[in-house]
């Protein structure tokens, strides 16, 4: 199996500027999740999907981030307009329906704003 | 609201000792599970051992080890000789609301395995 892809792997820009993450999950995980990991807050749970449905948000900073994950092979995590203070390391991971309740990681996405 | 919580920011060890991680939780549930992730330099999240709260007997996975305590909502992680590649941010999680439900992480504790 290929495992969690994610891309890109590195993403610098400029503070106002769009940016969209993406992430593909193992063939047949039916659950996503978008983690943030910074130096100061360690890793911070974004949003999570089950079945493509949005189940918990809360831990969405504000309104300038967005995830969608409009099919169970592709999830988007989307920052608009980006401040420097999103600098970070964005984690996608994805779960089976197993009993088991691991979740299985990308590689991570390291997001620099200018 | 569920916490963890990994009081050691920072451990060392000699490399083919033995090193205990600590972590402790907050929950007010009872049927949980509870992981212990290593990330290396090379970011990449890797699950090193899980166990599930309503086992008693502590898990396994060749020279790892936990301590798991019920009732101290502790869950320790034990490296018994260890290697130069252990060398890692090694993270406690807490998955509550089932199998399917929500992982959140410790702060992590940064391992540095001396040769």
């Amino acid at each position: 199996d290929a495992g969690v892809i994610q891309s890109p792997r590195h993403e610098v820009t400029e503070m106002g500027q769009e940016v969209t993450l993406r992430c593909k999950p193992i063939s047949g995980h039916n659950s996503l999740f978008w983690y943030r990991q910074t130096m100061m807050r360690g890793l911070e749970l974004l949003i999570y999907f089950n079945n493509n449905v949005p189940i918990d948000d809360s831990g969405m900073p504000e309104d300038r981030f967005s995830a969608k994950m409009p099919n169970a092979s592709f999830s988007t995590l989307k920052i608009q307009p980006s401040e420097p203070r999103d600098s970070a390391v964005y984690f996608c991971a994805s779960r089976g329906q197993g009993n088991t309740g691991e979740l299985f990681f990308g590689e991570g996405s390291r997001l620099t704003v200018l | 609201a569920q916490t963890v919580t990994q009081s050691q920011p920072e451990m060392s060890v000699q490399e083919a000792e033995t090193v205990t991680l600590s972590c402790t939780y907050d929950t007010s549930e009872n049927n949980y599970y509870l992981f212990w992730y290593k990330q290396p330099p090379s970011r990449q999240m890797i699950l090193v051992i899980r166990q599930e709260a309503y086992k008693q007997q502590n898990a396994t996975e060749n020279r790892f080890s936990v301590n798991f305590q019920k009732a101290a909502k502790s869950f320790s992680l034990k490296i018994s000789d260890s290697q130069l590649g252990d060398a890692a941010m090694y993270f406690c999680a807490f998955l509550y609301g089932g199998s399917q439900g929500n992982l959140i992480f410790g702060k992590g504790t940064k391992l540095s395995v001396k040769p």
